[in-house]
């Protein structure tokens, strides 16, 4: 199967400092990314859709500001937790939608967040 | 609007035995997908099945089975003869109608005892 791939997988910062999380697919083009994020012991909860060349599109309670999320290729989406907080320690996935089937996703490693 | 509930939230076996996992899930769409993950400790999710909903054939895979039942809106997972490596939390997902947005259920840990 196709593979996407995260970057960092582990990432430890201090309070009010800035994270950049890489979601990259290495052998499709994908024209639509998620980004994920689980907190401990819960389910994965969609917190935006990532269209190439276009904005992200942020579900509810989810802040644009605070998770900016930019797809400037169609290999590579980014998130930025800006002025992180202890709050904010997740675990981060993304995942991409090829071209090449309806329904088919595939899903990054994922990135584990720890804001001191 | 599109919900997924995994009613289990922990399952406890002892190895060797059968073991299903539930999923019900909402959707007005005619055209769906239909998802098992697993989620091992290390966090990665490890994909098992798509199903889409015009296909209702069960499926069987090696120790997995899945039986999907549109008249109970309903896709199970067993697995036969479970072993300590199955340990982890499984999540039912679904993407409906023509978005890719995927709608996970609350997940179900399942802890194989040797």
């Amino acid at each position: 199967g196709a593979v996407v791939s995260q970057h960092p997988s582990w990432v430890i910062c201090k309070s009010g400092t800035s994270v950049k999380i890489e979601c990259r697919s290495l052998d499709f083009q994908a024209t639509t990314m998620f980004w994920y994020r689980q907190f401990p012991k819960q389910s994965l909860m969609l917190m935006a859709t990532s269209n190439e060349g276009s904005k992200a599109t942020y579900e509810q309670g989810v802040e644009k500001d605070k998770f900016l999320i930019n797809h400037a290729s169609l290999t590579l989406s980014t998130l930025t937790v800006t002025s992180a907080h202890p709050e904010d320690s997740s675990f981060y996935i993304c995942s991409a939608a090829g071209v090449h089937k309806a329904g088919e996703l595939f899903f990054g490693e994922g990135s584990r967040l720890t804001v001191l | 609007a599109q919900k997924v509930t995994q009613a289990q939230t922990e399952i406890s076996v002892v190895e060797k035995e059968d073991v299903t996992l539930d999923c019900v899930y909402e959707t007005r769409d005619t055209t769906y997908y239909l998802f098992w993950y697993k989620q091992p400790p290390s966090g990665e999710l490890v994909f098992l099945i798509r199903r889409n909903s015009f296909d209702e054939q069960n499926e069987i895979s090696g120790r997995y089975s899945w039986n999907f039942q549109k008249s109970t809106s309903s896709f199970n997972f067993t697995i036969t003869a479970s072993q300590v490596v199955d340990s982890a939390v499984y999540f039912c997902a679904l993407i409906s109608g023509s978005s890719y947005k995927l709608i996970f259920g609350s997940g179900t840990r399942l802890l194989v005892r040797p």
